[in-house]
């Protein structure tokens, strides 16, 4: 069965330092991986998405993820953080065979001025 | 973008009664919706899953004479939580999937917020 973890259920940030959210899954097949963000009382945006080709992806708001088939990775960053990126941030992946997505846990994160 | 619109934001029910909920893709055509239920500071649950057409597929351990699905055309999809309870009391996100368009993307809805007292 598909799986999704992402380590660390709270990341704290200062302003301008660099994030990184952190996301692993377990597939037998390389699955199609994305990053969503949600604001409280608000549904999931997407953030970015890897399905085939470049490994390296860049999304709104300045993130970029990498897909990693070697580590089974696909870790979220952004330069900078800024204050308005503190929300919720869920990682999830889909087999296309199965037609569902998995989504992680969540991370929540904290910006300090 | 593809959009997604639910309806209502917020909703308090008594006990006992029954509350709809709309999901509309306002400018896509989704083969796929889905409904997830999230609890506070927790991660989506996956409810059902809906085609257009067809009966709803549930998750394990959710009682479909209790979240009626239906799916009647490519744009809506309606939840219908029956005989509420306030143990139902939760935030529902629909989501859908386009019919062409990026692969397996979801868009989101808004959310409902939903009180049972």
């Amino acid at each position: 069965a598909q799986s999704v973890t992402q380590l660390g259920s709270h990341v704290s940030v200062s302003e301008g330092a660099l994030v990184l959210l952190r996301c692993n899954y377990s597939s037998s097949v390389p699955p199609y991986l994305f990053w969503y963000v949600q604001y409280p009382n608000q549904g999931p945006q997407l953030l970015l998405k890897y399905t085939t080709g470049a490994t390296l992806v860049k999304g709104i708001n300045g993130f970029e993820a990498e897909f990693k088939k070697s580590e089974t990775s696909f870790h979220l960053t952004k330069p900078s953080a800024h204050m308005s990126d503190a929300a919720e941030y869920f990682c999830a992946a889909i087999n296309t065979n199965a037609g569902k997505s998995t989504f992680g846990d969540g991370t929540t994160l904290t910006v300090k001025p | 973008g593809a959009v997604v619109s639910q309806h209502p934001s917020r909703v308090i029910c008594k006990s006992g009664t029954s509350v709809k909920i709309e999901c509309r893709s306002l400018d896509f055509q989704a083969t796929t919706m889905f409904w997830y239920r999230q609890f506070p500071k927790q991660s989506l649950m996956l409810m059902a899953t809906s085609n257009e057409g067809s009966k709803a597929t549930y998750e394990q351990g959710v009682e479909k004479d209790k979240f009626l699905i239906n799916h009647a055309s490519l744009t809506l999809s309606t939840l219908t939580v029956t005989s509420a309870h306030p143990e139902d009391s939760s935030f529902y996100i629909c989501s859908a999937r386009a019919l062409a368009g990026g692969p397996y993307e979801q868009y989101f809805g808004p959310g409902t917020r939903l009180t049972v007292t």
